[in-house]
């Protein structure tokens, strides 16, 4: 059961922050974000598992909100460097395998 | 470290002609993935490996088979290739199962398959 991704598109200017919202409507054990620039390999960003914390590392940040059984990324200050397509895995269960959401893609321009 | 490493990167074939996919990592990891890629669909799972010796089916199996002889290496197998599966493929190893361990997945830089 494929994850819900909002918006399917975004645009920014340089230094503008961005929120990308990940929904289940089964609840969530965990769920991972990924980054992909055109032509390229996914690259992992974070995981956040069910009652943990939110993460972050430099300005990005993710959190995991259980009674919506949403996960939201949080890019703060975007740089051109952000842009590509966003993708959260969610895993439904210990161990199952998780689904791809269908991605957002963010364009940041100068 | 080459990390996850797919052959070939590019093919193009006949409809009914049979290839293998060959992904291989240097991490030892014990999982292994196989993916396809198409627009607005996001990564949609194929196949994937818990250890040598072991497959099983993910979200879209139809039409491939897979195999895991060696730790380091996970085959993906087209029998008789369909246009339905033009794709770019995307092979992926992780040191534990998917979020249950924390551990990320790493990915291969795909294989782009049309097929005529």
């Amino acid at each position: 059961q494929q994850p819900v991704q909002s918006p399917q598109a975004v645009i920014l200017r340089e230094g503008e922050d961005a929120v990308i919202n990940c929904s289940s409507s089964k609840a969530l054990y965990s769920v991972h974000w990924y980054r992909q620039k055109h032509g390229e390999a996914p690259v992992f960003l974070m995981i956040l598992l069910k009652g943990g914390e939110q993460k972050g590392h430099e300005k990005i940040s993710a959190s995991f909100n259980e009674k919506k059984q949403q996960s939201s990324l949080y890019l703060t200050a975007s740089q051109l460097s952000y842009s590509g397509t966003y993708f959260c895995g969610t895993e439904y269960s210990y161990g199952q395998n998780f689904v791809f959401g269908p991605g957002t893609r963010l364009s940041v321009l100068p | 470290n080459a990390g996850v490493t797919q052959t070939p990167k590019f093919r193009v074939l006949k409809t009914g002609q049979s290839m293998t996919l060959l992904c291989a990592q240097d991490m030892n990891h014990e999982y292994m993935y196989w993916y396809r890629q198409d627009p607005g669909m996001g990564l949609r799972l194929i196949h994937y490996s818990v250890g040598e010796g072991t497959t099983a089916k993910g979200e879209v199996p139809d039409g491939y088979n897979v195999s895991r002889l060696k730790k380091q290496n996970f085959l993906l197998g087209l029998e008789s290739a369909a246009p339905s599966q033009t794709s770019v493929y995307f092979c992926a190893s992780s040191y534990g199962f998917g979020g249950s361990s924390n551990q990320p997945q790493h990915f291969g830089d795909g294989t782009r398959l049309s097929i005529l």
